[in-house]
């Protein structure tokens, strides 16, 4: 099983450029979340997916969408990029709920200038 | 808001020694879990401990959980250089099971 896997790696946008950046599972897990991580902040909610269809906000929703239309992939698309979204980001998966822990990718490493 | 504060911020200890982290948290919680983030890395989970659980073990990490004052305590006995990383502990608040909420982190440090 390959888990987790985020596409890119890194990525580099200019201020107003949009993107997708990918998350896919392999573990038929029903949860997905998406997570930004920044110096001295931890890791902060963008948007979860408890099912295919069903979306929700965390806790820094603003200048993110996201969908889920099948099981395996919950995609994130920044809409117009801007300096204050530069940071790691991390998609997660789990089984039924969070009790049995999240599976992380590896993160794409974000810079907008 | 962050849900968790890790504390130390940074923690810097030498192989053979026990390492221990704190975790306080705000608001009523369903359970409590335990990553490691190696540098440049995903998170890794480690433990989950359930609100109506007071200690919890696997391998050499020891988790305690004490609702009443809203607080856990990470304890890696014996470290490792392997150990080192950074260490959050995760918040499942009651009746939202799908989302977790992270503290900011303890950065350990396992010398030789």
């Amino acid at each position: 099983n390959a888990g987790v896997t985020q596409t890119p790696k890194f990525q580099v946008l200019k201020t107003g450029q949009s993107m997708t950046l990918q998350c896919a599972q392999d573990m038929n897990h029903e949860y997905m979340s998406w997570y930004r991580q920044d110096p001295g902040m931890g890791l902060r909610l963008i948007h979860y997916s408890v099912g295919a269809g069903i979306t929700d906000q965390g806790e820094v929703p603003n200048g993110y969408n996201v969908s889920r239309s099948t099981t395996e992939d919950f995609p994130l698309r920044l809409l117009s990029a801007a300096p204050s979204q530069t940071s790691v980001y991390f998609c997660a998966s789990s089984s039924g709920t969070a009790r049995r822990g999240y599976t992380f990718g590896s993160g794409t490493r974000l810079t907008v200038v | 808001s962050q849900q968790g504060e890790e504390d130390p911020q940074a923690l810097s200890i030498q192989e053979g020694e026990n390492a221990t982290m704190n975790c306080s948290y705000k608001t009523s919680i369903n359970n409590l879990q335990w990553y490691r983030q190696n540098s440049g890395r995903g998170l890794v989970h480690l433990i989950l401990i359930r609100s109506n659980e007071r200690e919890k073990h696997s391998g050499r990490l020891r988790v305690t959980l004490d609702t009443s004052k809203k607080s856990s305590s990470l304890l890696i006995t014996a470290s490792r250089a392997a150990d080192t990383a950074s260490y959050f502990c995760a918040t499942d608040a009651t009746g939202t099971a799908s989302k977790l909420t992270f503290g900011t982190g303890t950065r350990l440090q396992v010398t030789l």
